[in-house]
């Protein structure tokens, strides 16, 4: 699997835009870019993934850079209930056996 | 929505005892995962089980065992408790080509 890096932490306010960037300059052409996000206290959650194509879904947008080394998560509007630990992870989509590897991902303070 | 039951969120044990944690999944998902969490280490993957009866070891195992019985229960357990042990445990599961693991709340579990 394909390493990421993230910064350990970042603040955004209230209401604004908070964008999480993650670099995966290895990434495989098979590899997906999928994010998690873990609440204190509870399990990580769920919240996009993409291939190449930009996504969007009712939490989140995911943009990846044209040539898949990077790709940043954007909150359009973050509450204080977005404070957490976010997680990038690059992973085949695949039958079978599906690892995943969580590192120490980006601590996203938001700040009234 | 998906829903993984964790039967305990915190748990106290005595070093040498017996100790089994419970994850139950209500979607019919072919893969569970328990994974150990300790600060500044992210999520350890301890064994996974991709059918009933069948199991994989993670980077972990050491000093834990598991049982998949039935689909939907698996089940983590430690054999003689010890004090390194002590760690917030997190259950998954995911459907097989789908790679997105749903979590439980986790067990903090302190064995002294």
């Amino acid at each position: 699997d394909a390493k990421t890096t993230q910064p350990p932490s970042m603040d955004c306010a209230e209401g604004r835009a908070a964008n999480l960037p993650c670099n995966h300059s290895t990434i495989s052409g098979n590899e997906y870019v999928y994010w998690y996000r873990q609440i204190h206290s509870q399990g990580p959650q769920y919240i996009i993934h993409g291939l190449k194509n930009n996504e969007t879904n009712e939490m989140a947008s995911l943009i990846i850079t044209e040539d898949r080394k990077s790709s940043t998560l954007i909150l359009p509007h973050a509450t204080l209930r977005d404070t957490a630990v976010y997680y990038c992870i690059v992973r085949v989509i695949s039958g079978g056996y599906q690892k995943v590897t969580f590192g120490t991902g980006t601590k996203l303070q938001v700040i009234p | 929505d998906v829903k993984v039951t964790q039967s305990s969120r915190y748990l106290v044990k005595r070093t040498g005892e017996k100790v089994f944690l419970e994850c139950v999944q209500d979607m019919d998902h072919e893969n569970m995962f328990w994974y150990r969490q300790d600060p500044g280490l992210g999520l350890r993957l301890i064994y996974f089980s991709y059918d009933v009866k069948m199991k994989e070891k993670g980077d972990i195992p050491e000093g834990y065992s598991v049982s998949r019985e039935k689909k939907e229960r698996f089940s983590l357990i430690l054999e003689s408790a010890s004090t390194n042990q002590t760690s917030m445990y997190l259950c998954a599961s995911s459907l097989t080509g789908r790679n997105i693991q749903y979590f439980g709340a986790g067990t903090r579990l302190s064995v002294l």
